[in-house]
């Protein structure tokens, strides 16, 4: 395609359900990345790929958080046990590994948890 | 922590041009500045970086002091459809990128 493609867009989660949100990068983008945007906030840093490793998972709030990339392209964020205050948007962003490259950015999933 | 700082908004006349400001003080050498746009329900869309340059394309200017410390944005000729929310980040390489609260800018007719 010719962007970030996430999905869903929308999610709704009762809490203590785990849910899974889908990235599919820019074609030949190596790097990943998912930022999580709570309302009113700008979008905070979750976790980075390079390919398929993990080389960056400072932003992950808990260890309910787990993200993957297993064949370097399509990544999934997942959420286990869902709480309310995990309610935001998730983002996920590809680039280049070229020096300094733009990141180009999804539309994001909307998750809320009741 | 973001490294930038921004007012929390400002307003442009349409067909004037929005200069928006940001400073980054301690901002390092190999340190690029990169501006992104978030339109109300979308992902952030990338703007224009610079690292000690002034830089133009065809969305907007970015001005650079000679000593780094700070940056304006400017949209030459604002219109409505840039009413959004703007990022002043600084990066290193292909690091993440660290974003504040940035400023929203109101464009009223």
């Amino acid at each position: 395609g010719a962007g970030v493609s996430q999905s869903p867009r929308y999610k709704v989660a009762k809490r203590g359900q785990d849910v899974a949100l889908r990235c599919d990068p820019i074609s030949g983008h190596v790097s990943l990345f998912w930022y999580q945007q709570a309302l009113g906030q700008g979008p905070e840093f979750l976790t980075y790929f390079q390919n398929e490793a993990q080389l960056d998972k400072s932003g992950l709030p808990s260890d309910r958080f787990f993200a993957e990339r297993p064949e370097g392209s399509v990544s999934t964020l997942k959420i286990q046990r869902t709480q309310q205050e995990d309610s935001a948007v998730y983002l996920c962003a590809s680039s280049l590994i070229r020096e300094n490259t733009e990141a180009f950015f999804g539309q994001g999933t909307r998750l809320t948890v009741v | 922590d973001a490294k930038t700082t921004q007012p929390t908004s400002m307003d442009c006349a349409e067909g004037r041009a929005a200069n928006l400001p940001c400073n980054h003080s301690t901002i390092s050498g190999n340190e690029y500045v990169y501006w992104y746009r978030q339109i109300h329900s979308q992902g952030p869309q990338y703007i224009i970086h610079g690292l000690k340059n002034n830089e133009t394309n065809e969305m907007a200017s970015l001005i650079i002091t000679e000593d780094r410390k700070s940056s304006t944005l400017i949209l030459p000729h604002a219109t409505l459809r840039d009413t959004a929310v703007y990022y002043c980040i600084v990066r290193v390489n292909t690091d993440k990128l660290i974003f504040g609260t940035g400023t929203r800018l109101q464009v009223f007719p």
